[in-house]
């Protein structure tokens, strides 16, 4: 059965923390995402990644940077939140391909 | 900036009604488009996925694709409250370069169904 965990469900920081947001899966995927989704913007593309050490910048990088050691492992890092970083992050994977994303359940970020 | 539009909801169907979701791309070159579910505070998860012209059914879920017109639509027959959510439609970049299986997304649709 497909498995992607995400380390919490909600998450409040305050404003200049260093923020980690930790993803798992455990199907193999070479291809892993990280998104976030607002009302009315629906989901954006912050960073993916298709191999160990290996990232690409999607739509909306800025403020963000992510770390790929292992294969299952795919983290998002906010160097210093702001309040504008207050969202839903969703982390998905997808095996090479045509194929589809499997996401996590998502991490609710408050940061005040 | 290629795009992934959809129908502006929020969509309000009677239970056991068809309820018709459509969707637009900009990128003449996707080859794959996908259909989730997101139930409010859940993560989307996969409905269906289509990449040949015409009809794909599952159950009572249809996708249609129209490459030509660069349309994709899903349809939900005999509507149920429990599919109520936002239905997010997404494409694959086209050729030019591996995608690394990266997705366009739409911005979603609420389908509403009352009993």
């Amino acid at each position: 059965d497909v498995k992607v965990t995400q380390s919490s469900r909600y998450l409040v920081k305050r404003t200049g923390e260093k923020v980690f947001l930790e993803c798992v899966q455990d199907m193999d995927h070479e291809n892993m995402f990280w998104y976030r989704q607002d009302p009315g913007l629906g989901l954006r593309l912050i960073y993916f990644s298709y191999d160990v050490k290996m990232k690409e910048k999607g739509d909306i990088p800025e403020g963000y940077s992510v770390s790929r050691e292992k294969k299952e492992r795919f983290s998002l890092i906010l160097e210093s939140a702001s309040t504008n970083q207050t969202s839903m992050y969703l982390c998905a994977s997808s095996p090479p391909g045509r194929d589809t994303q499997y996401f996590g359940p998502g991490t609710r970020l408050t940061v005040l | 900036q290629k795009e992934v539009e959809q129908n502006s909801g929020p969509l309000s169907v009677p239970e056991g009604a068809i309820a018709s979701l459509n969707c637009t791309y900009s990128d003449r070159g996707s080859q794959s488009f996908f259909w989730y579910r997101q139930y409010s505070g859940k993560s989307p998860e996969l409905i269906m996925f289509i990449y040949s012209n015409g009809d794909k059914e599952d159950g009572r879920f249809t996708a249609q694709l129209n490459k030509a017109s660069q349309y994709v639509s899903l349809l939900i027959r005999d509507s149920q409250p429990s599919d109520s959510a936002t239905y997010l439609c997404a494409a694959e970049p086209g050729a030019g370069g591996t995608s690394y299986g990266k997705l366009t997304f739409g911005q979603g649709t609420i389908l509403t169904v009352h009993p």
